[in-house]
């Protein structure tokens, strides 16, 4: 099973709402990842967890929150967000960010800001 | 900083003929590719990966190559089909598992 599960598929939100993004995955993974993805472009990371801690955060404004609660589950918690923050938010797990491994992916959530 | 592209935005192809997909990378540090399938609505789904000490690996009707020499690196779909037709993506990984993607490939496959 490579399954990584993301909730909700879509997201409809206005900028002044609170929102949170989740994801679960069971393969025993240690690292997990957070992505944006803007139409027609590639993935660009955006936080790295390892081991439930915070490895990296690629400068993203402090309106995006991570939040790794265990080694299944990642949250991302969205506040005061801008229209120009509409994309697709990737969620990847990984056997352990020290080890180069394959990134497995969920398929997303599409968020709107209005 | 260095990145990861991609020589060619579209590409499309007539079912049953064979594609390739070409990449260049400028990272000579890094030791780890990938190619993800990212189809419409989806995230993106590995297809095959190789190691810097490798030149060739071959999946099922996918071969990857590497030529660390000029940094590019191509994957082979052979007889292609209509499911094959996604986005392709080649990601790149300097040795701590960070991923950087490059632009991505339209492949559209016409019957």
């Amino acid at each position: 099973d490579t399954e990584v599960t993301q909730t909700p598929k879509h997201l409809v939100m206005g900028m002044t709402n609170k929102k949170s993004l989740k994801c679960e995955q069971h393969m025993g993974h240690r690292a997990m990842y957070w992505y944006k993805q803007k139409a027609k472009k590639p993935p660009e990371l955006m936080f790295v967890y390892s081991y439930e801690k915070l490895s990296i955060n690629e400068s993203v404004p402090s309106r995006f929150s991570p939040e790794c609660p265990n080694s299944s589950l990642l949250n991302l918690h969205l506040h005061a967000l801008q229209p120009e923050d509409s994309a697709l938010y990737l969620c990847a797990s990984s056997q352990e960010r020290r080890v180069v491994d394959i990134q497995y992916f969920g398929a997303g959530t599409r968020l709107s800001v209005l | 900083g260095e990145s990861v592209g991609l020589h060619l935005p579209t590409l499309s192809v007539q079912e049953g003929d064979n594609s390739i997909i070409n990449c260049a990378y400028s990272n000579s540090a890094s030791d780890y590719f990938i190619w993800y399938k990212q189809e419409s609505g989806k995230g993106p789904q590995f297809i095959i990966d190789i190691r810097s000490n490798m030149d060739k690996r071959q999946g099922q009707r996918v071969t990857v190559l590497l030529n660390k020499t000029v940094k590019h690196l191509s994957l082979q779909i052979a007889a292609t089909q209509p499911g094959d037709s996604a986005v392709y993506f080649c990601a790149e990984n300097p040795g701590n598992n960070d991923m950087r993607f490059g632009a991505g490939t339209r492949l559209t496959v016409k019957p």
